[in-house]
């Protein structure tokens, strides 16, 4: 079974310029995750998908930072305008389901955004 | 903010057991306790969850006390692929909330 792929894996850009990461999860996996992990620390959540509606984007940086999900498969990340601090690795994850019983989410390789 | 609190490192000599211990003292009555890993460069990978029972897998034994407040994850016989960060976190369906994990460094 293929995993969740991501890229790309790597990118360098300059502050204020744009950014877009993709992620194809899991088939049939209709929840999909995107995180964020800073250097030294543990992933955080930036937004949940179910299926093509948004879950949860309590800690997404909404002026800077967007999301979708077209057709509840591939979901693209992108940040406009990037900062420094938005330096980390952005790692998206999917699982069967993502409300009532729990379901192993499965990671990405992550794609690790330098921004200079 | 993390609900959790771990060690932010440990050692272990290959072929020993790795008990890595985890502080989730305001875990609700209805929150798991979900364990994962990412090894350097790498994602986290799942290694197993539990409500109020103890757990094994072929990876690992989870261990939860009585009053929930605590839990500790073994690794029965750790070898050099277990070095990783392994992340203790609590939460409802599958929503993870990752602390600073715990770093485990297997030696020979």
């Amino acid at each position: 079974e293929a995993g969740v792929a991501q890229s790309p894996r790597y990118k360098i850009i300059e502050k204020r310029q744009s950014v877009a990461f993709w992620c194809n999860p899991i088939s049939g996996h209709a929840t999909l995750y995107w995180y964020q992990q800073i250097l030294g620390q543990g992933p955080k959540l930036l937004i949940q998908f179910q299926n093509n509606g948004v879950v949860d984007d309590s800690q997404l940086p909404k002026d800077r930072f967007s999301a979708e999900r077209l057709k509840g498969v591939d979901s693209t990340l992108k940040i406009q305008p990037a900062k420094l601090e938005d330096s980390a690795v952005y790692l998206c994850a999917s699982s069967l389901e993502g409300r009532g019983a729990y379901n192993e989410q499965f990671f990405g390789p992550g794609t690790r955004l330098t921004v200079l | 903010d993390a609900k959790t609190t771990q060690p932010p490192s440990m050692d272990c000599a290959e072929g020993r057991a790795a008990n890595l211990p985890c502080n989730h003292s305001t875990i609700s009555g209805n929150e798991y306790v979900y364990w994962y890993r990412q090894i350097h460069s790498q994602g986290p990978q799942y290694i197993i969850h539990g409500l109020k029972n103890n757990e094994t897998n072929e990876m690992a034994s989870l261990i939860i006390t009585e009053d929930r407040k605590s839990s500790t994850l073994i690794l029965p016989h750790a070898t050099l692929r277990d070095t990783a960060v392994y992340y203790c976190s609590t939460g409802t369906a599958s929503k993870l909330t990752f602390g600073t994990g715990t770093r485990l460094q297997v030696t020979l």
